[in-house]
């Protein structure tokens, strides 16, 4: 079962701040947080992952609480074509460790 | 290449009869995994593979389903006599042969419509 409670949906006006929320209050301390998306129904997409710290890489930003029990996703300035499902997902990174997906935050970008 | 190719993109089948699908995992990964996508949202893992050894097959159904990663062939995910509730979109993933820091890459999917 996944480990994590998202939203089930929000909306984002075009060219603002996106901020998706991710619960994972049982998170175990090697456990790290990544985020995947969906667009539309190809196949999911990784976007960002972290353990502790935050983190910022050329698509988003994710911010994790000192107790590490909650997460958020930033994309900085969201356009239509990030229109998409948002899955936040823990996982301990080991070799060949599967990813147990949630049901996802369905974000709407709108202009 | 860097991608992962699955094939068919589209395949129906009637009930009853045979499906197989295939995915060519990135050159060089180790890990190969299946997951079937039933609803909009919802993503089950079936199977993975470490090389040609299965891996992990928690998430496999115990009738009707099987899979295979041979060397120097795609490897491929067979559905016996096919159920309606079989329709889905299945997608395949592959990793490197490391603790998966960069996520695994996903391929388009096949989309399985049982009739």
């Amino acid at each position: 079962d996944a480990k994590t409670t998202q939203p089930p949906s929000m909306d984002c006006a075009e060219g603002r701040a996106a901020n998706l929320p991710c619960n994972h209050s049982t998170i175990s301390g090697n456990e790290y947080v990544y985020w995947y998306r969906q667009i539309h129904s190809q196949g999911p997409q990784y976007i960002i992952h972290g353990l502790k710290n935050n983190e910022t890489n050329e698509m988003a930003s994710l911010i994790i609480t000192e107790d590490r029990k909650s997460s958020t996703l930033i994309l900085p300035h969201a356009t239509l074509r990030d229109t998409a499902v948002y899955y936040c997902i823990v996982r301990v990174m080991e070799y060949g460790n599967k990813l147990v997906f949630g049901a996802g935050t369905i974000l709407r970008v709108k202009s | 290449g860097e991608e992962v190719a699955q094939t068919p993109k589209h395949l129906v089948r009637g009930e009853g009869q045979k499906a197989k699908l295939y995915c060519a995992p990135i050159k060089g990964h180790s890990y190969v995994f299946w997951y079937q996508q039933v609803l909009k949202n919802e993503f089950k893992f079936l199977i993975s593979f470490q090389n040609e050894n299965v891996f992990d097959e928690t998430g496999m159904p115990k009738e009707r389903f099987s899979a295979k990663c041979l060397p120097n062939s795609p490897c491929s995910l067979e559905i016996q006599a096919t159920k309606l509730e079989d329709s889905a979109v299945y997608f395949c993933a592959s990793s490197p042969w490391d603790r998966g820091v960069y996520g695994y890459t996903f391929g388009s999917g096949t989309r399985l419509t049982v009739v």
